[in-house]
């Protein structure tokens, strides 16, 4: 079985700051594959990064990059130059050999002008 | 660029009634999962598809629902005789290749209502 634990509900971060969103997770797979999701009010799932946990080096995406401690089962997605349209919902995911997400609860990031 | 495809945005229903929610995966892609949302909760699994059989369900998959690929492009979740709790968001995903390395591309959701 898999568990994300996400556990801080909220955020706010500046326009134009850094935000680190935390997430920590639990497999007993050797193999598997990390995720952000981020969900706007619209609804709409959008990936925003990914992980292959076999690789040491983290993953970035534009201003979106990620910090993986495999040891200690550590994934946290840090925002660079936060802008308004970041706002949103962020899932961490976590998934293993039988490919079904397992979906952390989610953080709701907000982002003040 | 390709999305996935979800139909009705929103439908509302009463207690007992049957729905089918409707997807056109990417169409290319060969594996199809739905997912759900209750609202303020996490996002959970409910069935994978492969090769037009299921490769997994969850505990919540129950005799209930149904999944179909009917014409090779449409896949449904049909809920036999819904209940309140049933009132949810549900995502139909797919993706290309190997089911588990490759990325999930989510529809933007239905939501369900039931009265």
């Amino acid at each position: 079985a898999q568990t994300v634990t996400q556990s801080q509900p909220e955020m706010s971060v500046q326009e134009a700051e850094t935000v680190t969103l935390s997430c920590t997770y639990d497999t007993s797979e050797s193999d598997y594959y990390l995720f952000w999701y981020k969900q706007p009010p619209s609804r709409q799932m959008i990936l925003v990064i990914r992980q292959e946990a076999y690789k040491q080096q983290n993953a970035t995406e534009n201003r979106f990059s990620v910090n993986f401690q495999k040891a200690a089962k550590s994934f946290s997605l840090k925002i660079s130059d936060s802008q308004l349209g970041d706002a949103a919902m962020y899932f961490c995911v976590v998934t293993g050999a039988n490919s079904k997400l397992t979906f952390g609860k989610g953080i709701t990031l907000s982002v003040r002008p | 660029e390709p999305e996935v495809t979800q139909t009705p945005s929103h439908q509302v229903t009463q207690m007992g009634q049957e729905v089918i929610l409707r997807c056109v995966p990417i169409s290319n892609h060969l594996y199809f999962y739905w997912y759900r949302q209750i609202l303020g909760q996490k996002v959970e699994f409910l069935v994978s598809f492969y090769n037009n059989e299921i490769s997994e369900k969850s505990e919540i998959f129950d005799d209930q629902f149904s999944v179909e690929r009917p014409d090779g492009s449409n896949f449904t979740l049909k809920i036999r005789s819904t209940k309140l709790e049933d009132s949810a968001m549900y995502f139909c995903a797919s993706n290309p290749r190997d089911r588990r390395t490759d990325t999930q591309y989510f529809g933007p959701g239905t939501r369900l209502t039931v009265l």
